[in-house]
């Protein structure tokens, strides 16, 4: 296991259709977060979990979105009816809780919504 | 939100020269880390400065960091067209160092 990795890496949807991305941390990270990046911008908060228990969420995370992380192992971000505004950068990270707070990002999974 | 404002938001140099690049931030901090993120990749850590630090280097990298006036700054030496990339300072706002908080970033350009 050499890193995070995030699936699938480039995805094209039309509108109001559902996706669903893929996360898998370092296996011994017990720490999961997500955010959005679009183009531009710095990376955004979208929630994050502390083994299976989801610990918090940003406003950005409409009820569109809903993560889960049910073996405390790898993560799914499911985002429904996708809108055009939802097109960006997913990028997953993860942490060993107790650490300096270092995040180890995958190489994100690109979402184009048309 | 974003916590932190990367200053300036591009920069373009000449290979050898010297990059400075400087985050400003809000509130109170535990950490502030530094990330470099290559065109389409994920981010990766560069350094951490913890808020009773001044001053941190690792290799060609010098961090520092002014709690006063709530700023950081990030010096890369002798740059190389390989340093091309996007800066971003992210900042730990709680005890538990979670959820990091980052800015915009500074887009670098090193040409050779």
């Amino acid at each position: 296991d050499t890193g995070v990795s995030q699936n699938p890496r480039h995805k094209i949807t039309k509108r109001g259709q559902n996706v669903t991305f893929r996360c898998d941390p370092i296996s011994e990270h017990n720490r999961l977060y997500w955010y959005r990046q679009t183009l531009g911008q710095g990376p955004e908060f979208l929630t994050y979990f502390q083994n299976e228990a989801q610990l918090e969420k940003s406003r950005l995370l409409s009820d569109r979105f809903s993560a889960e992380r049910p073996k405390g192992s790898f993560s799914t971000l499911e985002i429904q009816r996708t809108e055009q505004g939802d097109s960006a950068m997913y990028l997953c990270a993860s942490s060993f809780q107790g650490d300096t707070g270092e995040l180890f990002f995958g190489e994100g999974s690109r979402l184009t919504v048309l | 939100s974003q916590q932190g404002e990367e200053d300036p938001q591009a920069l373009s140099i000449q290979e050898g020269e010297n990059a400075t690049m400087n985050c400003s931030y809000k509130t109170s901090i535990n950490n502030l880390q530094w990330y470099r993120q290559n065109s389409g990749r994920g981010l990766v850590h560069l350094i951490l400065i913890r808020s009773n630090e001044r001053e941190k280097h690792s290799g060609r990298l010098r961090v520092t960091l002014d709690t006063s006036k709530k700023s950081s700054s990030l010096l890369i030496t002798a740059s190389r067209a390989a340093d091309t990339a996007s800066y971003f300072c992210a900042t730990a706002l709680n005890s538990g160092n979670t959820p990091l908080v980052f800015g915009k970033g500074t887009r670098l350009s090193v040409i050779a």
